[in-house]
């Protein structure tokens, strides 16, 4: 089964702090992608990922940044965090194009981040 | 961005009973894929059943099914002899060229 690790469930951060949400997964997929989950707006892609080092905006990418060294990792980056930031943040998968089931994206448990 | 409409925000229904959930979506593309996903109260997104807009055949996934409607932009969950389990908030979503597009989610509840 695929695998896709958050490194938090939970996080508390104050405004203006550096954050960093980290995301594995152990599938190697090449397709990696970061949401924003908020209540009555379902999830919006903030970044995605289709390959080390390449990375595209999504639909709404203000106010965040992304990291992709490893083809395993991909790391969502608030530079300085704001109120309007405190949300539930999903990474998923997919596998690479071409096999079937590109389309099919593998969620992690979510990081609940709240900002004060 | 594609969009995708739950128009249900919430539903509830007894054990054992069935229970539909609706999706509508606009999109000029007639290639493309469609998703339910189901995220329970731990908040572990789900894959519960993938539909290709080039078959039309609608999918099954033992108890789940949908209604897909391509004229008609329509793409319905059908849960049947619904358990405890199966209560979660349910998105739909809509891929095109590997991107998703959600809705805004239909939480159910299962009444014992």
């Amino acid at each position: 089964d695929v695998k896709v690790t958050q490194s938090s469930r939970y996080l508390v951060k104050r405004t203006g702090e550096k954050v960093f949400l980290e995301c594995v997964q152990d599938m190697d997929h090449e397709n990696m992608f970061w949401y924003r989950q908020d209540p009555g707006l379902g999830l919006r892609l903030i970044y995605f990922s289709y390959d080390v080092k390449m990375k595209e905006k999504g639909d709404i990418p203000e106010g965040y940044s992304v990291s992709r060294e490893k083809k395993e990792r991909f790391s969502l980056i608030l530079e300085s965090a704001s109120t309007n930031q405190t949300s539930m943040y999903l990474c998923a998968s997919s596998p690479p194009f071409g096999q079937r089931n590109t389309d099919t994206q593998y969620f992690g448990p979510g990081t609940r981040l709240t900002v004060l | 961005a594609q969009t995708v409409t739950q128009s249900q925000p919430e539903m509830s229904v007894q054990e054992a009973e069935t229970v539909t959930l609706s999706c509508t979506y606009d999109t000029s593309e007639n290639n493309y894929y469609l998703f339910w996903y189901k995220q329970p109260p731990s908040r572990q997104m789900i894959l519960v059943i993938r539909q290709e807009a080039y078959k039309q055949q609608n999918a099954t996934e033992n108890r789940f099914s949908v209604n897909f409607q391509k004229a008609a932009k329509s793409f319905s969950l059908k849960i049947s002899d619904s358990q405890l389990g199966d209560t979660a908030m349910y998105f739909c979503a809509f891929a095109n060229d590997y991107k998703l597009s959600f809705g805004a989610g239909t939480t159910v509840t299962v009444r014992a």
